[in-house]
């Protein structure tokens, strides 16, 4: 069976310093994975998509960057983190090829808290 | 562009009771629309998913969903609460499953003893 794979659990970290958020999936191949961010009272909002390995679709422009340096690892960093950073970061796949209408499977989360 | 409107961001209803969260989307094409439930500090589990088959879309837990184009409703409902009902639950759709999902800001159910 498959699944995935987030750490750490919850991160505190200050303003200024990096981020490094890592995700990864077992048991299935080529999947498309995602990141999301969920802010209080603001839902869920996609950062990052990639259908494959080196292929990274960017949402919405910030200071995050993520890069997909194996089939089934995606990672999720910043060079300096700004108190907006903070939030409750998901890592999702979905089975490779599947369009936006096949279910999305997501990890346990990190909670990034940034001082 | 698809989007999602979930009204009101907290529900609270009595174990037995009825629930209905609702959930009014906006879409250009026949959209794909889901329903997921979020536990504390967890990600976030499909609960059911309407792709153009049957309107009464049945889910996990005794949740089901009605997609009525001519209201752009998809609410769901479940006719008695349970305690372990209570979780924050999303709405969500694609348009035609060619663009990413887009997720409702969500609604916390409480469900009092």
């Amino acid at each position: 069976s498959q699944t995935i794979h987030q750490w750490p659990a919850t991160l505190v970290q200050p303003v200024g310093s990096p981020l490094s958020l890592e995700c990864t999936v077992e048991g299935t191949s080529n999947p498309n994975l995602y990141w999301y961010r969920q802010a209080a009272g603001r839902g869920l909002q996609l950062l990052f998509y990639s259908v494959g390995i080196g292929q990274i679709s960017s949402e919405v422009p910030q200071n995050l960057s993520a890069s997909r340096p194996q089939d089934r690892q995606f990672i999720l960093s910043s060079k300096k983190l700004l108190l907006s950073d903070s939030g409750f970061y998901l890592c999702a796949w979905s089975p490779f090829g599947a369009n936006y209408n096949s279910p999305l499977h997501f990890g346990n989360g990190t909670r990034l808290t940034v001082t | 562009a698809q989007s999602v409107t979930q009204l009101g961001s907290h529900v609270s209803v009595s174990e037995g009771a009825l629930v209905l969260l609702r959930c009014n989307y906006s879409s250009s094409v026949p959209p794909y629309l889901f329903w997921y439930v979020q536990y504390p500090n967890q990600g976030l589990q499909l609960l059911l998913k309407y792709t153009s088959a049957a309107t009464l879309v049945k889910g996990i837990n005794g949740f089901e969903a009605e997609f009525k184009k001519s209201e752009t409703s998809f609410h769901l409902t479940k006719p008695s609460a349970h305690m372990s009902d209570a979780a924050e639950y999303f709405c969500a759709v694609s348009d035609s499953g060619n663009t990413p999902l887009v997720f409702g800001k969500g609604t916390r159910l409480s469900v009092i003893a």
